[in-house]
């Protein structure tokens, strides 16, 4: 079953726009992470915040994590048309199996030149 | 070159058919994984390695088996492809130290069609 779930399902933006995305999660976790899927290929691992950490930056990438709520987002700012792709959120369990991740449906970004 | 080369990259094949997916990789990690993803979900686990010794089930292992034939190398079988086999499939790589063996790396995926 799906751990995480990611908000919206789809996103469309301009070029230069900002694109939030949001995931929400059942259980405790170690650490969540999100991936970027561009069209047919692999995943990339973008970035990985622990559960003690409620903010992480990556270049133009900010990652947010509430663990009260169970909630992650992740902001893209100044967005380009290369940002075009599927983004996944992946969480980590709690506890130490630590080592399985479990997949959200992944919110597909377009951003319009 | 990849990292974590699949093969074959596309695979149309028949009902009935046992079928082989490879996996290698040259990042030296010990723990290997195989997903499947469908149209509009997340990917989904059937088999992961730690080791060569180490092999479990995952989410949906039933009509898949693996084999990890050396610490670089994985594969995936479909001992008698059925049509809801068709999907897009992933072999990833980890570490075993540390956060980074929470960090998988992917492989561009094998496109099966099981008509």
């Amino acid at each position: 079953s799906q751990q995480g779930e990611e908000d919206p399902q789809a996103l469309s933006i301009q070029e230069g726009e900002n694109a939030t995305m949001n995931c929400s999660y059942k259980t405790s976790i170690n650490n969540l992470q999100w991936y970027r899927q561009n069209s047919g290929r692999g995943l990339v691992h973008l970035i990985l915040i622990r559960s003690n950490e409620r903010e992480k930056h990556s270049g133009r990438l900010r990652v947010t994590l509430d663990t009260s709520k169970k909630s992650s987002s992740l902001l893209i700012t100044a967005s380009r048309a290369a940002d075009t792709a599927s983004y996944f959120c992946a969480t980590v369990p709690g506890g130490g199996s630590n080592y399985k991740l479990t997949f959200g449906k992944g919110t597909l970004l377009t951003v319009n030149p | 070159d990849a990292d974590v080369t699949q093969t074959p990259r596309n695979r149309i094949t028949k009902t009935g058919k046992r079928i082989m997916l490879e996996c290698s990789q040259t990042k030296g990690h010990d723990r290997m994984y195989w997903y499947r993803q469908d149209p509009g979900l997340g990917l989904r686990l059937i088999y992961y390695s730690f080791d060569v010794k180490d092999i479990n089930k995952g989410e949906i292992s039933d009509g898949y088996s693996v084999s990890r034939q050396a610490q670089a190398k994985f594969s995936l079988s479909l001992e008698s492809a059925i049509p809801n086999q068709t999907a897009l499939y992933f072999c990833a790589t980890s570490d075993s130290q540390g956060l980074a063996k929470n960090i998988q790396y992917f492989g561009a995926g094998t496109r099966l069609s099981v008509l």
